[in-house]
């Protein structure tokens, strides 16, 4: 079935340092499924963070970035300079025929970010 | 941003006893969504919702489990009987649309703890 590898567990990063957390996924009931992080931060609801739904091209928000590689099946966040406010739990996720219009979601990965 | 609130953020309940879960979605949102995350794994679908009625639902939702939204009030996730498996946090979601690429909308969980 369709699933979703993350960066496990909890990543630290010194304020400023450039942020990687990878993702690949796995999607046998369709060629392109679509693609997603999303972002929790402490006591609220998961955030759509970005989206990209076409292989090759790339996404953006608040200076992350992940780019849809469907050679390599991956879709790694990066954020070249990270802050203090993006502390949180962040999460891959992808949507395919095969789960209906519901999302299959990797297992999150927290960031914490020090000063 | 639109906001998923659900109440109550935590509930503790024995074994065998009833519990609904309530979620107040997006208010112009046509489709709901019922996710569990048990700690330290993956969020996993539940179940999904439209115009009254269960679109699709997962191994996940057994027979103890029942979706609805009377009168476009909250909605809802009743357990009847819970078991010990049923602790886990469970997350409620709205969208617009159903298709694969529409950003499905969030609330921040309820954490149930069945003893």
């Amino acid at each position: 079935g369709d699933s979703v590898t993350q960066t496990e567990g909890q990543v630290t990063v010194s304020e400023s340092k450039s942020l990687i957390i990878n993702c690949t996924y796995s999607a046998t009931s369709i060629a392109y499924p679509n693609l997603f992080w999303y972002v929790r931060y402490p006591g609220e609801g998961l955030q759509l963070l970005l989206k990209v739904i076409t292989a090759g091209q790339k996404g953006s928000s608040r200076g992350f970035e992940a780019t849809y590689n469907k050679e390599t099946t991956s879709f790694h966040l990066q954020k070249a300079s990270v802050q203090e406010s993006d502390s949180a739990v962040y999460y891959c996720a992808l949507s395919s025929t095969n789960s209906g219009t519901y999302q299959r979601f990797g297992t999150g990965t927290k960031l914490q970010v020090v000063p | 941003g639109p906001k998923v609130l659900q109440i109550p953020s935590h509930q503790i309940i024995d074994m065998g006893q009833m519990v609904t879960l309530n979620c107040d979605p997006v208010s112009n949102h046509l489709y709901f969504y019922w996710y569990k995350q048990i700690l330290g794994q993956q969020m996993e679908f539940l179940v999904n919702f439209y115009n009254g009625k269960v679109m699709e639902k997962s191994k996940l939702f057994k027979d103890q489990f029942s979706v609805e939204r009377p009168d476009g009030s909250y909605f809802t996730l009743k357990i009847q009987p819970t078991a010990l498996e049923d602790s886990a946090v469970y997350f409620c979601a709205s969208s617009l649309y159903g298709g694969l690429s529409y950003e499905q909308y969030f609330g921040p969980g309820t954490r149930l703890t069945v003893l």
